[in-house]
């Protein structure tokens, strides 16, 4: 499965969008982009998931790019609630979830 | 989504003894689970791979005499911890997939002593 870069750390103000960037330059055309996030002390929340269109559901949307070498997860009214470590993760179909670093999102007043 | 439940959510345990984790597909069937850990301030890392009637699939460095799993049905898998060391302390969850997403369970925390 390819390997996923985002940023260690972002800060967003609450009642703003969060935009979270992940880089998966290495991506093949058979692989999906996987988005989680895990509050602290619990397991890992499904957020969103996608192959090479744009999705949204509830929670987020999902952008991909055209090339499908990165992607952002947007939170469109980011709240306290929403402050956690999100995980952005590529693999294959029926693969294993195996998870890097992510990024940790904290929503400020 | 679907509801992956894990139980216990905490247990303490002396040093030597054993403690079984139990993890559920409450609304689905999983023929395959995964155990991940999670040291404090890193990621999830995956341990194994649990499959329904047959053996579990181990990652590279995780001792399966220590950490046995069974899969006996297709709605519950289970992780013991054998011989628990205080190096075994950890956070231990479990998941599953319905369809393509994998649902996590809400986790277990071991504190071995």
């Amino acid at each position: 499965d390819a390997k996923t870069t985002q940023p260690p750390s972002m800060d967003c103000a609450e009642g703003r969008a969060a935009n979270l960037p992940c880089n998966h330059s290495t991506i093949s055309g058979n692989e999906y982009v996987y988005w989680y996030r895990q509050i602290h002390s619990q397991g890992p929340q499904y957020i969103i998931h996608g192959l090479k269109n744009n999705e949204t559901n509830e929670m987020a949307s999902l952008i991909i790019t055209e090339d499908r070498k990165s992607s952002t997860l947007i939170l469109p009214h980011a709240t306290l609630r929403d402050t956690a470590v999100y995980y952005c993760i590529v693999r294959g179909w029926l693969h294993d979830m195996r998870f890097g670093a992510g990024t940790r999102l904290t929503v400020k007043p | 989504g679907a509801v992956v439940s894990q139980h216990p959510s905490w247990v303490i345990c002396k040093s030597g003894t054993s403690v079984k984790i139990e993890c559920r597909s409450l609304d689905f069937q999983a023929t395959t689970m995964f155990w991940y850990r999670q040291f404090p301030k890193q990621s999830l890392m995956l341990m194994a791979t649990s499959n329904e009637g047959s053996k579990a699939t181990y990652e590279q460095g995780v001792e399966k005499d220590k950490f046995l799993i069974n899969h006996a049905s297709l709605t519950l898998s289970t992780l013991t911890v054998t011989s628990a060391h205080p190096e075994d302390s950890s956070f231990y969850i479990c998941s599953a997939r319905p369809r393509t997403e994998a649902f996590f369970g809400q986790g277990t925390r071991l504190t071995v002593v």
